[in-house]
């Protein structure tokens, strides 16, 4: 199987920093044929079920803050948050789609420092 | 806006078969793809399968040997079975929209299986 890896672990940013998070594929998630990455990116706050942020690496779902990006593209993927709000807290996860079955990256927690 | 719930026991004895289902409202189950993820409490996530609304369905295969998901379009539900449980299946089962990506999800069911 494909294996997702995330770094870092953790991280605490000061509010209104910003915080970036790396998600490494061992096998490229660029479908030439296409152009796009199959790559997806999630937030899962305490108790709530997780919510999906950003897909084909870079397109931000309806209704997300423009401050939360994503970008990189093969096996190398990056989620930034520009600006960090209270309301981030959370645990952030990359998630591949290209071919079954679809995995998760172990996830960072973010906090506020 | 979609909503999806989850039902089903919250216990399962060792060696039984975990049955939930997935209540979709706020929108027809027609034409999507319908997933089960789940997550051990403190744990990451695993997706286990996806159904579309017709019935074609693809598991992972690290449970395919013992998963069944299904869809009643009638009742705009989809279930999932899985047999022979252990405890390394309990977790919280989400069920969500989508084969891919996933962009509406249930808000979970903890089925812990012990005896």
């Amino acid at each position: 199987d494909i294996v997702m890896a995330q770094s870092p672990d953790s991280l605490a940013v000061s509010l209104g920093e910003r915080a970036t998070i790396h998600c490494k594929s061992s096998q490229s998630l660029l479908y030439t044929s296409n152009n796009k990455n199959y790559l997806a990116w999630y937030q899962q706050k305490p108790g709530q079920p997780p919510k999906l942020l950003i897909y084909w690496a870079s397109t931000r779902e309806s209704g997300v803050p423009d401050r939360f990006s994503g970008s990189g593209s093969e096996t190398d993927f990056t989620l930034t948050i520009s600006s960090l709000q209270a309301e981030d807290v959370a645990v952030y996860y990359c998630q591949r789609y290209d071919s079954s079955p679809f995995t998760f990256g172990p996830g960072t927690r973010v906090e506020i420092k | 806006q979609v909503q999806l719930e989850e039902s089903g026991p919250g216990l399962v004895k060792p060696s039984e078969t975990l049955s939930l289902s997935c209540s979709v409202s706020g929108g027809s189950i027609s034409g999507h793809y319908w997933s089960w993820i789940r997550q051990p409490p403190g744990k990451g996530l695993e997706w286990i399968g996806y159904i579309f609304f017709v019935g074609n369905a693809n598991y992972n295969p690290s449970l395919r040997s013992r998963v069944t998901l299904s869809v009643d379009t009638s009742r705009n539900t989809f279930s999932l079975n899985l047999t022979s449980v252990t405890a390394a299946d309990s977790a919280i089962y989400y069920c969500a929209r989508g084969r891919g990506h996933f962009d509406q999800w249930g808000q979970g069911t903890l089925v812990t299986v012990s005896s």
